[in-house]
């Protein structure tokens, strides 16, 4: 079993949709959870962190339920420049980081 | 742009060569990583320094070679590479006052094996 596991879609939705990514961890020691998003043959870009109080930044939430193991992404109104692959990542003592195989998303015109 | 840079933006080498990739970040940041990324597949952590100490080796085969010669710049020193080498470098950095930061990333340097 992976240690962080993502759904890897793709997901094919319209502009102006809300979508929903979630991302499951095995290891209950992990301590701190980020999303990143990564477009083709760029580097990876932190887009949030996640904490179990939820954390908002204009059309994203992202929410960790430590008891499920599993981590949450939420885009309201998509638009075309969120297509991208988003990933899910977890840290474990300070700098372990396992980043889960990501989602894909394609948002249409 | 991002506020960590990778040299070179892309490298071609031959099995028997031996070279390096350079990082370099001024954001104090005292936490430094490598990554290998293959098409289509995640980051995947090779090295981590924390205080220009080596903190995590991930089982990384001898003819990659990490060096931290100070706390802003991080070298891979490559050296008798296989063609499954070839793959994406990333370099990242976090601070290092709290555990558990965010990882800022370079944009990479694309390495290819002959």
């Amino acid at each position: 079993r992976k240690e962080v596991e993502q759904d890897p879609g793709p997901f094919n939705v319209p502009e102006g949709a809300t979508v929903a990514f979630n991302c499951t961890y095995s290891n209950s020691a992990s301590q701190s959870f980020f999303w990143y998003r990564q477009d083709c043959r760029k580097e990876p870009k932190l887009l949030m962190s996640v904490y179990s109080s939820g954390n908002e930044d204009g059309r994203f939430t992202a929410q960790l339920n430590r008891a499920s193991q599993y981590i949450s992404l939420l885009i309201r109104d998509s638009k075309l420049s969120d297509s991208a692959t988003y990933l899910c990542v977890a840290i474990t003592g300070g700098f372990k980081t396992i980043f889960g195989a990501g989602t894909r998303l394609f948002v249409k015109a | 742009d991002t506020e960590v840079t990778q040299t070179p933006k892309h490298l071609v080498m031959g099995m028997t060569n031996k070279k390096s990739l350079k990082c370099e970040q001024h954001m104090g940041h005292r936490a430094m990583y490598w990554y290998k990324q293959k098409a289509k597949k995640p980051p995947e952590l090779m090295f981590v320094y924390s205080y220009e100490k080596l903190s995590i080796n991930e089982s990384v085969p001898s003819r990659f070679s990490p060096e931290c010669p100070n706390s802003s710049l991080l070298n891979l020193h490559l050296h008798a590479l296989q063609p499954e080498d070839s793959a994406l470098y990333l370099c990242a950095s976090s601070q290092d006052r709290q555990p558990n930061q965010p990882q800022h990333f370079g944009d990479g340097t694309r390495l290819s094996i002959l």
